[in-house]
This record gives C-alpha cells, sequence and structure tokens, in this order.
C-alpha cells in the first residue's frame, strides 16, 4: 500500500512565525503535491513537484514555498505565517499518469 | 482551464436507499475524473477513476460513477447506502499534458448524512 504520511495532524502557531509542514511517501512517487482545504472551497493546488529540486506554482501560491530535496520528502514554508493561512493542509504523492494518494491531513491554527 | 461543479453541498439520505452525487465538469478535452471520499478529520480515499474506456466504472465499498460526454457529468451512485457511507464526497477532474493527470481540479464537495 502507499503510505503518505505528514509530520503533524495538529499544529498552531502565531502570527509571523515561520512554519514547515514536512510530507513523506514511500513509492518512489515523482509528483508530489500540496493543497490547502477550506469549508466550501474544496481543495486548492498551492504547489507541486515533478521531480527532486523541481517545482510549480499551482493556483494559490501567494504567501507559501516549497522544498523538494529528496524525492520522497516535500516540504512546504509558510514565510510569515498569517490567520488567513489556518486551514486543513494536504499532501498528495503520484507516479506519472496514475491515482493521486494522499497523506491524512494536517491541521493548522494560526494565533 | 478545468472546473468542477459539485451541486449538492449537503445531502441527507436514510440508511438502505439509493444515492446519487452529482458532478459537472468543463474541460476542453477527454478528461481525467475522479471520486475522492473523506471521512472526518481524514485525508482522502480514492472511490473511482475514469481514464477511458468503459463509461460506467466500478469503485470501492459499492460505489459506482457514470461518464457522460454529452452532459458533462460523472455523478456518483450507491444502490444502498450505509451508514458508513456518512462523509464528504469530491469529484476531481484532471487535466492531460506533459504531466499527464496529475495536476487535477476539485469541486468544492458533498456532504452526506445518513439517518437511521
Amino acid at each position: 500500500d502507499v503510505k503518505v504520511t505528514q509530520s503533524s495532524r495538529y499544529l498552531v502557531k502565531r502570527t509571523g512565525e515561520k512554519v514547515f509542514l514536512e510530507c513523506v511517501q514511500d513509492m518512489d512517487h515523482e509528483n508530489m503535491f500540496w493543497y490547502r482545504q477550506d469549508p466550501g472551497l474544496g481543495l486548492r493546488l498551492i504547489y507541486f513537484s515533478y521531480d527532486v529540486k523541481m517545482k510549480e506554482k499551482g493556483d494559490i501560491p501567494e504567501g507559501y514555498s516549497v522544498s523538494r530535496e529528496k524525492k520522497e520528502r516535500f516540504s512546504l514554508i509558510l514565510e510569515s505565517a498569517s490567520t488567513n493561512q489556518t486551514s486543513m493542509y494536504l499532501c498528495a504523492s503520484t507516479a506519472r499518469e496514475e491515482t493521486q494518494y494522499f497523506g491524512p491531513g494536517t491541521r493548522l491554527l494560526v494565533l | 482551464a478545468q472546473s468542477v461543479t459539485q451541486p449538492d453541498i449537503h445531502i441527507t439520505v436514510s440508511e438502505g436507499a439509493s444515492l446519487e452525487l452529482r458532478c459537472n465538469y468543463s474541460y476542453g478535452a477527454t478528461p481525467y475524473l475522479f471520486w475522492y471520499v473523506q471521512s472526518p478529520g481524514q485525508g482522502l480515499q480514492l472511490l473511482l477513476k475514469y481514464f477511458s474506456g468503459d463509461t460506467l466504472v466500478q469503485g470501492i465499498k459499492g460505489f459506482e460513477a457514470e461518464f457522460k460526454r454529452s452532459q458533462s457529468s460523472f455523478n456518483l451512485r450507491k444502490p444502498s447506502v450505509h451508514w458508513s457511507d456518512a462523509a464528504e464526497y469530491f469529484c476531481a477532474v484532471g487535466a492531460r499534458g506533459y504531466f499527464g493527470n496529475e495536476k487535477l481540479t476539485f469541486g468544492t464537495g458533498t456532504r452526506l448524512t445518513i439517518i437511521p
């Protein structure tokens, strides 16, 4: 079974803090994704990566950056957290032309 | 750009009754289509997917969906729901291109409540 893990299930941070969300997959997938999920808005793509050190902006990249130094790990970085970044963050991975597999999500609260 | 519409925000169904969740998409070519389910506090689990071929797709947990090109729809059905089906359901469309189906656009979701 594909396994996608996220470093934290719940996270509470203060405005202005730098926040790191980590995602690890164990299936040697080329592609990895970060989404945020908000009520009534569904899932929106923040960034994705199709190879190590490669990244592409999704639909809502503002206020976020990403890092992919190793194939199995994809990090989402909030350089200076703001209250409007309070959300559920979901990571996903996929091999080319295959289905996306999702992690359990990180619920982030920014105070 | 592709888009997905799930017109029903919330549906309530009696246990044992049939279910149909609606999904309409907008995409210029033949899309990849998916249904995912999310239980409270969990990530998304794939129910089924359509890439090509037979337009009636069978998935896990007794779900099926039918791709209707003329109606730009991919509705999810189940003949008899169980209390454990209470969850949120997301339809998604994948853009074909250099990266294949990797870029998904999701609908806003339909929350399903089951009453005894």
